[in-house]
């Protein structure tokens, strides 16, 4: 039950896209398709803006996007927007539940 | 719609017991696996728990095995965290959420601090 690694922060100007890291084993990112992504605000719960790698929750907007190669997912969002600046964490699902360590967006 | 609120949370010693409670609405509870996620101040999400729809399945992260005890009440739409032998690193803010694969609905978390 290892975190899952992701970068500490990443940025970018609004308009831009930037693409958010998400590292684990083949016993949890890379042996199963269920990777979540959660954007938190601060002092807010979590929102869930991916699941199941790529899929997209109603109302979540197109510029969010998810990948996952071998052992390691990733979420682009892009054109970035001001609101977009918050901590996202991934998820992987493996029997247990797991989550990265977060990444901190900061729109320029 | 979905709610979800948590209570329960409060100050407690070391060693001692907490039981938080979730109040499910707006769907259908016994329909879902359900989740208790924490969050440590200024620290990122662990994922604390999860059970089965009807109770049969439960699951723990290694740190709370032994010590916590998730449970429902699907008549009365409730999830449970049971907390005992709490230590100060147990300290989170603590959120109910709906699923066990992703987690679509969460509630607005309850504060447990366990210190003297």
């Amino acid at each position: 039950q290892s975190a899952l690694t992701q970068p500490r922060s990443v940025s970018g100007s609004p308009g831009q896209s930037v693409t958010i890291s998400c590292t684990g084993t083949s016993s949890d990112v890379g042996g199963y398709n269920y990777v979540s992504w959660y954007q938190q605000h601060p002092g807010k719960a979590p929102k869930l803006m991916i699941y199941d790698v790529s899929k997209r929750p109603s109302g979540v907007p197109d510029r969010f996007s998810g990948s996952k190669s071998g052992n390691t997912a990733s979420l682009t969002i892009s054109g970035l927007q001001a609101e977009d600046e918050a901590d996202y964490y991934c998820c992987s699902y493996a029997g247990l539940g797991v989550f990265g360590g977060g990444t901190k967006l900061t729109v320029l | 719609e979905v709610q979800l609120v948590e209570s329960g949370g409060g100050l407690v010693q070391p060693g001692g017991s907490l039981r938080l409670s979730c109040a499910a609405s707006g769907f259908t509870f016994s329909s879902y696996w359900m989740s208790w996620v924490r969050q440590a101040p200024g620290k990122g999400l662990e994922w604390v728990a999860n059970i089965k729809q009807d109770g049969s399945e439960k699951y723990y992260v290694d740190s709370v095995k032994g010590r916590f005890t998730i449970s429902r009440d699907n008549a009365k739409n409730s999830l449970y965290l049971q907390m005992n032998s709490l230590r100060a690193e147990d300290t989170a803010v603590y959120y109910c959420a709906r699923g066990v694969k992703s987690f679509q609905h969460w509630g607005q978390g309850t504060l447990v601090t366990v210190s003297s």
